[in-house]
């Protein structure tokens, strides 16, 4: 079974600054899906990026990016000039290739950006 | 369009009562999803749907029947409502439409307490 596991369960920083979120999975599979979603106060899941594991190149949204290392099996965020409005939860998620499209969650970083 | 509706939004149960959650998706998606979100935990997958009249167990079944009746509506069950059910409930969807490895889209959660 695939697990994933965030190691970092709160984070804070300054607004403007650049803040990196980490994410680590186990699996067998060699090609999979990796998301980040964010869940802000208001509760709901909100896509932020996502990632194919069979794609070498990094994906990027805006001020949101990746460092996806499928060796390590890690999928960390970036996040560029960061904003109020980012103060969330934010949760990695993997899904395998094959099947009924199930993601399955880390626990979750709470990420503060502080004024 | 309002993509994935539950209802309700909240309600308090007493030990040993009845209900069921509705899931609504009018993007007319395939796939659907009920998760669980506990403190410390993410969100744990319960059952799930990969078409009209299917249903399949998740990672936490227990205590849960669902059904899927149309396409468009996924419910979830309990049927003798127990403390450890107190949660948050989402439901996602998502489509297989142009290829593997879609994001699932989320409703806005149902906050569920058993007393």
């Amino acid at each position: 079974a695939q697990t994933v596991t965030q190691s970092q369960p709160e984070m804070s920083v300054q607004e403007a600054e650049t803040v990196t979120l980490s994410c680590t999975y186990d699996t067998s599979e060699n090609n999979y899906y990796l998301f980040w979603y964010k869940q802000p106060p208001s509760r709901q899941m909100i896509l932020v990026i996502r990632q194919e594991a069979y794609k070498q190149q990094n994906a990027t949204e805006n001020r949101f990016s990746v460092n996806f290392q499928k060796a390590a099996k890690s999928f960390s965020l970036k996040i560029s000039d960061s904003q109020l409005g980012d103060t969330a939860m934010y949760f990695c998620a993997f899904m395998k290739h094959v099947g009924a499209q199930k993601l399955v969650f880390g626990q979750g970083t709470r990420l503060t950006i502080n004024p | 369009n309002a993509g994935v509706t539950q209802t309700p939004k909240f309600r308090v149960l007493k030990t040993g009562q009845s209900m069921t959650l509705l899931c609504a998706q009018d993007m007319n998606h395939e796939y659907m999803y009920w998760y669980r979100q506990d403190p410390g935990m993410g969100l744990r997958l319960i059952h799930y749907s990969v078409g009209e009249g299917t249903t399949a167990k998740g990672e936490v079944p227990d205590g849960y029947n669902v059904s899927r009746l149309k396409k468009q509506n996924f419910l979830l069950g309990l049927e003798s409502a127990a403390p450890s059910q107190t949660s948050v409930y989402f439901c996602a969807s998502s489509y297989e439409g142009t290829g593997k490895g879609q994001p699932q889209h989320f409703g806005d959660g149902t906050r569920l307490s058993i007393l």
